[in-house]
């Protein structure tokens, strides 16, 4: 079964700095990757999502995230954080057969500081 | 814009009431999931729908059903509310293909079961 790990349980990082948060998963294959954000009190939305092709995914917002099978990771990067970005961060994998919900690993809080 | 709509944001239980979440998309999608969000445990699956009366149980089905008679509509059941099943309860919906996922979440529901 597929799983996803996020190391990082809480980070704090200055307004401009630049932002990586790390995602590793568990899977036999090549799986399908995204990342979620949630704002204090709301659901979550999506970021970006990675399928196959280009490693390197753009997403809104702009963050982006590379897939590197040899590391099994896909963490998620932003050159220069608003104070906007302070949220909750979600690394999921979905796999092309079997299960058809997604695993999210436990999430990322991030903080932003003036 | 589409949405996923769960008909409550906070509610409180008491110890053994029924109790039932609702959630209703407004996109015609196929696949209808509930996810609970516990601190530092991430979203764990709780039950999906792929179609109209067929559900799947997901990761933490105990003490929970789910009914899917209409396509739009999935309801999480709390058989008899527990303290243990306070938390935060999300919905999200998606189309059948996998290569279309990216989940469209609701807003959440807090339950918490005094």
């Amino acid at each position: 079964a597929q799983s996803v790990t996020q190391p990082d349980i809480h980070i704090t990082v200055s307004e401009g700095a630049s932002l990586e948060l790390r995602c590793n998963y568990s899977y036999g294959a090549t799986p399908y990757l995204f990342w979620y954000v949630q704002s204090p009190g709301q659901g979550l939305q999506l970021l970006l999502k990675y399928f196959s092709g280009d490693t390197l995914v753009q997403g809104i917002k702009g963050f982006e995230a590379e897939f590197k099978r040899s590391q099994s990771s896909f963490n998620l990067r932003k050159p220069s954080v608003h104070w906007s970005d302070a949220a909750e961060y979600f690394c999921a994998v979905g796999v092309e057969t079997g299960r058809r919900a997604l695993t999210f690993g436990s999430g990322t809080r991030l903080q932003v500081q003036p | 814009d589409v949405k996923v709509t769960q008909s409550s944001r906070y509610l409180v239980k008491r110890t053994g009431e029924k109790v039932f979440l609702e959630c209703v998309q407004d996109m015609d999608h196929e696949n209808m999931f509930w996810y609970r969000q516990d601190p530092g445990l991430g979203l764990r699956l709780i039950y999906f729908s792929y179609d109209v009366k067929m559900k799947e149980k997901g990761d933490i089905p105990e003490g929970y059903s789910v009914s899917r008679e209409k396509k739009e509509r999935f309801s999480l059941i709390l058989e008899s509310a527990s303290t243990n099943q306070t938390s935060m309860y999300l919905c999200a919906s998606s189309l059948r293909d996998r290569r279309s996922y990216g989940y469209t979440f609701g807003s959440g529901t807090r339950l918490t079961v005094v």
